[in-house]
């Protein structure tokens, strides 16, 4: 059974890039959609973006030009980094590996990572 | 604003059996299948019903998803109270090309 596994600072400055691991274990990556979801504190979930393990993306509009997602297949794991960061980007941040035909099935989630932005 | 609407709450006693709606438009559940996910306090959300109505391995049967038209339903039978949690709605939404969220509905057993 695939595990996940987030990794990263747990706190950034404003106008920082925050930057993010997520360890896959137990699994292949190939065929399937790896995912960030992040969920602001007491709030709902928002997806950030995706990364096939072939390399191609889609971003959340939304973020779109702060997001740049990458995969690295033979370390078995992808990373996440959002330049230019507020306070409104504090959240647990979560990766997930996606499947279906868009990746939109979120099957396998980590337990998630509480980035804060604060100086 | 979350693209999906679903009510904030929900509640009821252990055995009865309560439904979760989901309301979005024909950009998302109106042309794409709903997932549905739980999330218990303090952990990670967890697929719950994928592809409308369908249970991923591990998951009871008391849990059962419908999709009619621009809407969705979760229903959960037989309430225990370790189904207390949060629970979301998802679809992909062809207009903003990508997946959107319901705001959630706390469900109280």
């Amino acid at each position: 059974q695939v595990q996940l596994q987030e990794s990263g600072p747990g706190l950034v400055k404003p106008s920082e890039t925050l930057s993010l691991t997520c360890n896959v274990s137990g699994g292949s990556m190939s065929s399937y959609y790896w995912i960030w979801i992040r969920q602001s504190p007491g709030k709902g979930l928002e997806w950030i973006g995706y990364i096939y393990y072939s390399g191609s993306t889609n971003y959340n509009f939304s973020l779109k030009s702060r997001v740049t997602i990458s995969v690295d297949t033979s370390k078995n794991q992808f990373s996440l980094k959002l330049s230019s960061v507020t306070a409104a980007d504090t959240a647990v941040y979560y990766c997930a590996r996606g499947s279906g035909y868009s990746g939109e099935t979120f099957d396998s989630w980590g337990q998630g990572t509480l980035v804060t932005v604060s100086s | 604003q979350s693209v999906l609407t679903q009510p904030p709450s929900a509640s009821g006693t252990p055995g009865q059996r309560v439904t979760i709606s989901c309301s979005g438009s024909s950009s998302n559940i109106g042309s794409n299948p709903v997932n549905w996910y739980q999330q218990l306090p303090g952990t990670a959300p967890k697929l719950l019903i994928y592809s409308n109505n369908q249970r991923p391995s591990g998951v009871p049967d008391r849990f059962s998803g419908s999709k009619s038209g621009t809407s969705a339903s979760l229903a959960i039978s037989g309430l225990q109270s370790e189904d207390e949690a949060d629970y979301y709605c998802a679809a992909w939404d062809d207009s903003l090309d990508g997946p959107v969220f319901g705001g959630g509905t706390k469900l109280t057993v």
